[in-house]
């Protein structure tokens, strides 16, 4: 199973939107509404952000959404601040042999 | 506050067997789904498998034949154990929790918080 295919590297200035995509294959985000974003500080562990597609955890600002298109799952950054500059995951089910997928990962800089 | 800790060697032989342990603290393990991740330069983030605190578990297919994931509800710990290791294992070891879905109220398996601190295993000769 090959992992989801994100951005190496997306950017912005503060108050900006960006927008993060996740592609994969109808056998996984295409299949299912189960598709997370994580976020990553250097030197940390991720951070969960959006789960089920558009779902935000509390605590996370409503500046993250999520949205699903086909097989391609968006990440948007709303008014883009210092502390969004990270790296972000998607992750998704991928059904009942693969089971999860991760995607490769975009960094986000705050220009 | 629910804490996790991993522990175990640094340093692994190739065609050893990698074993970790991660405690969970402020918290029971009961009920919740327990995973691991392994993170590396190479591969990104890598889902490995999960355990329920019953010990039913899972895990990615292409570590299926050499991954063993079991759980300790007296010790509130679970472990992994990778057999066979190559310098491709070498990676950051993340365990981590699957989230109570309050909208649902379903224990979920995938949605990962918290997380340990991770820690970073090495194979080598």
């Amino acid at each position: 199973q090959s992992a989801l295919t994100q951005p190496r590297s997306v950017s912005g200035s503060p108050g900006q939107s960006v927008t993060i995509s996740c592609t994969g294959t109808s056998s996984d985000v295409g299949g299912y509404n189960y598709v997370s974003w994580y976020q990553q500080h250097p030197g940390k562990a991720p951070k969960l952000m959006i789960y089920d597609v558009n779902k935000r955890p509390s605590g996370v600002p409503d500046r993250f959404s999520g949205s699903k298109s086909g097989n391609t799952a968006s990440l948007t950054i709303s008014g883009l601040q210092a502390e969004d500059e990270a790296d972000y995951y998607c992750f998704s089910y991928a059904g009942s042999f693969t089971l999860y997928v991760f995607g490769t990962g975009t960094n986000v800089t705050v220009l | 506050q629910v804490q996790l800790q991993e522990s175990g060697p640094g340093l692994v032989k190739p065609s050893e067997t990698l074993s970790l342990t991660c405690t969970v603290s402020g918290a029971s393990i009961s009920n919740y789904y327990w995973s691991w991740i392994r993170q590396s330069p190479e591969k990104g983030l890598e889902w490995i498998g999960y355990i329920s605190d019953s010990g039913s578990t899972n895990c990615n297919p292409s570590l299926k034949s050499r991954v063993t994931i079991s759980v300790d509800t007296s010790k509130n710990q679970f472990s992994l154990k990778l057999s066979s290791v190559t310098a491709a294992d070498t990676a950051l070891y993340y365990c981590a929790r699957g989230s109570y879905d309050i909208l649902t109220g379903n224990y979920r398996i995938d949605l990962f918080d918290p997380w340990g601190q991770g820690i970073l295993v090495t194979v080598s000769s």
